[in-house]
């Protein structure tokens, strides 16, 4: 069966620090990868997709990045963490050219200080 | 463009009433429509989904949601209200067509269960 892993859990950083989330699935190939961002009181935004090695679309312009260097593995990335980059931070996948929907990880709790 | 809209970002029940989540959609091609649940510090789940078919859907859970396409909804249903219940409550909806790669979420419902 297919799994998702997500991590760290929980992460404090100070402002201008560097981030590295990073997300791993199981169980099938060549998903499509997916970065949501949850702030509070504004739902899900995405922040980026992946329907393949290398192949990378940003939804919002900021201070992210991401990267997929394997077929199951999708890195979030900053350089220099603002305020503003609080967040639940969520991974996602999904199968190409089918209803089933996402699979989510369980999330990073991101603070920074 | 896609869009959904859920209406209420609030909704309070009582233990054993009838819980109602509204969610329209605007899609220009057939929907795929989905309910996610999620409970708090966690990722989200999914309750269930519509792609074909039955237009009523059961799910996890003792929910169900019917897909009406006149009135462009699907709302969420559960006939009666358990404390474990409450979490926020996301509606989502793709196209049935190549670019279903991309959900669109609404900005969730919070659904508070009262003793």
């Amino acid at each position: 069966s297919q799994t998702i892993h997500q991590w760290p859990a929980t992460l404090v950083q100070p402002v201008g620090s560097p981030l590295s989330l990073e997300c791993t699935v199981e169980g099938t190939s060549n998903p499509n990868l997916y970065w949501y961002r949850q702030a509070a009181g504004r739902g899900l935004q995405l922040l980026f997709y992946s329907v393949g090695i290398g192949q990378i679309s940003s939804e919002v312009p900021q201070n992210l990045s991401a990267s997929r260097p394997q077929d199951r593995q999708f890195i979030l990335s900053s350089k220099k963490l603002l305020l503003s980059d609080s967040g639940f931070y969520l991974c996602a996948w999904s199968l190409h050219g089918t209803g089933a929907g996402y699979t989510f990880g369980s999330g990073t709790r991101l603070t920074v200080v | 463009a896609q869009s959904v809209t859920q209406l209420g970002s609030h909704v309070s029940v009582s233990e054993g009433a009838l819980v109602l989540l509204r969610c329209n959609y605007s899609s220009s091609v057939p929907p795929y429509l989905f309910w996610y649940v999620q409970y708090p510090n966690q990722g989200l789940q999914l309750l269930l989904k519509y792609t074909t078919g039955a237009t009523l859907v059961k799910g996890i859970n003792g929910f169900e949601a019917e897909f009406k396409k006149s009135e462009t909804s699907f709302h969420l249903t559960k006939p009666s209200a358990h404390m474990s219940d409450a979490a926020e409550y996301f509606c989502a909806v793709t196209d049935s067509g190549g670019s279903n790669y991309k959900l669109t979420f609404g900005k969730g419902t919070l659904l508070t269960v009262n003793p």
